[in-house]
Formats: C-alpha cells, sequence, structure tokens
C-alpha cells in the first residue's frame, strides 16, 4: 500500500515567518494530495490540495507544490500566525481512491 | 455542524464490553471511513464503505466490527478490545469521485481500562 512520510514532526517559528512541511509518497499512481490542519481536540479539516495535473497551487498565505518525478510534496504557509499553531497532516489518494496520512508535524507560532 | 456527526464523543469501557460508535453524515455522500488516530502515529485508515459495500479493510482486528446499513450511516462495532485499542476513532466521508476531499467527523475518543 501507500506510504507517505511527513517531516518534520514539530516545528517552531516566529510570528510572521515562514514554515515549510514536506512529504513524500511511495505510490506512483497517487493522484491527489491533500493538507488536512487539526486544532487541538477537533477534527482535521481540508486546508488546501493538488491534484497530480499541477505543480503548485497557492491560497492566500498557504501554498503547495508536488514534484511527481521525486514524489514529494509540500506545504508552505507565510507571515505565520498564532493561529496557525496546530497539526497539519499530509495526504495521498492511491489508486484504489484510500487516502493514506502522513505522522503529522505540530507547528507552533511563537508571537 | 460539520456535516458529518459522531456519537459518543467520548467512551470509556472495559475489556469485556461491547459497544458501539455511530457516524451519521448529512453531505449525501456515497463513501464513508473509519480512522485511528493515536498519538504519534499517522491517522490509520481502517475500513472505507463504498455505496454500503465495504472496499477496504486494512488488516483491522476482528474486535472492531463495522456496519454500514446505509450510504448517510456508519457504525463500528467493538468487542473484547485491548488498552493499546484507546485512541480516536475518526468517522469521514466523502463523494467518491476521484480527487474529492474527506469530511471528518468530531471523532470518539476511546479509553479501553
Amino acid at each position: 500500500g501507500e506510504n507517505v512520510e511527513q517531516h518534520p514532526s514539530t516545528l517552531s517559528v516566529q510570528e510572521g515567518d515562514s514554515a515549510v512541511i514536506k512529504c513524500t509518497y511511495s505510490d506512483s499512481a497517487s493522484n491527489y494530495f491533500p493538507w488536512y490542519k487539526q486544532e487541538l481536540g477537533k477534527r482535521p479539516q481540508l486546508i488546501i490540495d493538488i491534484r497530480s495535473n499541477v505543480g503548485e497551487k497557492k491560497d492566500q498565505r498557504i501554498a503547495v507544490t508536488l514534484n511527481k518525478t521525486a514524489k514529494h510534496f509540500s506545504l508552505h504557509i507565510t507571515e505565520t500566525q498564532p493561529e496557525d499553531s496546530a497539526v497539519y497532516f499530509c495526504a495521498a489518494l492511491t489508486g484504489a481512491n484510500n487516502l493514506f496520512f502522513g505522522t503529522g508535524t505540530r507547528l507552533t507560532v511563537i508571537p | 455542524e460539520t456535516g458529518v456527526t459522531q456519537t459518543p464523543r467520548h467512551l470509556v469501557m472495559g475489556m469485556t464490553n461491547k459497544k458501539s460508535l455511530k457516524c451519521e453524515q448529512h453531505l449525501g455522500h456515497n463513501v464513508m471511513y473509519w480512522y485511528k488516530q493515536s498519538a504519534k502515529k499517522p491517522l490509520e485508515l481502517m475500513f472505507v464503505y463504498n455505496f454500503k459495500e465495504q472496499t477496504e479493510n486494512n488488516s483491522v482486528p476482528s474486535r472492531f466490527s463495522p456496519e454500514c446499513p446505509n450510504s448517510s450511516h456508519l457504525f463500528l462495532h467493538l468487542h473484547t478490545l485491548q488498552p493499546e485499542d484507546s485512541a480516536l476513532y475518526l468517522c469521514a466521508s466523502s463523494q467518491g469521485a476521484d480527487n474529492s476531499p474527506l469530511h471528518f467527523g468530531n471523532g470518539t475518543r476511546l479509553t479501553v481500562t
């Protein structure tokens, strides 16, 4: 099955700085890569996604990049704010339409 | 209102008990999922139901028994669980078309004593 690796496991940044989280996947048939944000005690919520036919997507302060050849994708958050503090999960959708998640990154934005 | 409702929010059960987790989605989705979330582990896919038919059983022990009576409801029946089964159990649904995102419920926090 799909194996999704995510780094780093924890990340602390100063407010206003950028944060980058990286993921790799193993199944070359995977074609959809969402990112979820999970605040403490709450459910994961989709924040952005990218499909295999594009290399980059941006939504305000959040951007994702995808390198299908290298099988890795990244989340970039610019001008970080304290409310960005949460656990972020990357995921990859296999050819069988099952979504497999990375281990998560705990992001802390220091005011 | 998340569109995906899970009950109960918290559950404490002994190893000899039998209990059930319930999930209901109001989004008109065709696919429903059970995920297990443990500390320091990825979200683990357990079961997938597509139009009430189970399409994935990710090597889950038989002490977890899913039931999907219709495309809006999903249950997870629990019996003779172990303490290591304590975790957050998340239900999710999706449209089922390629590249459709998952919508999660708030989860059931299960503690096995």
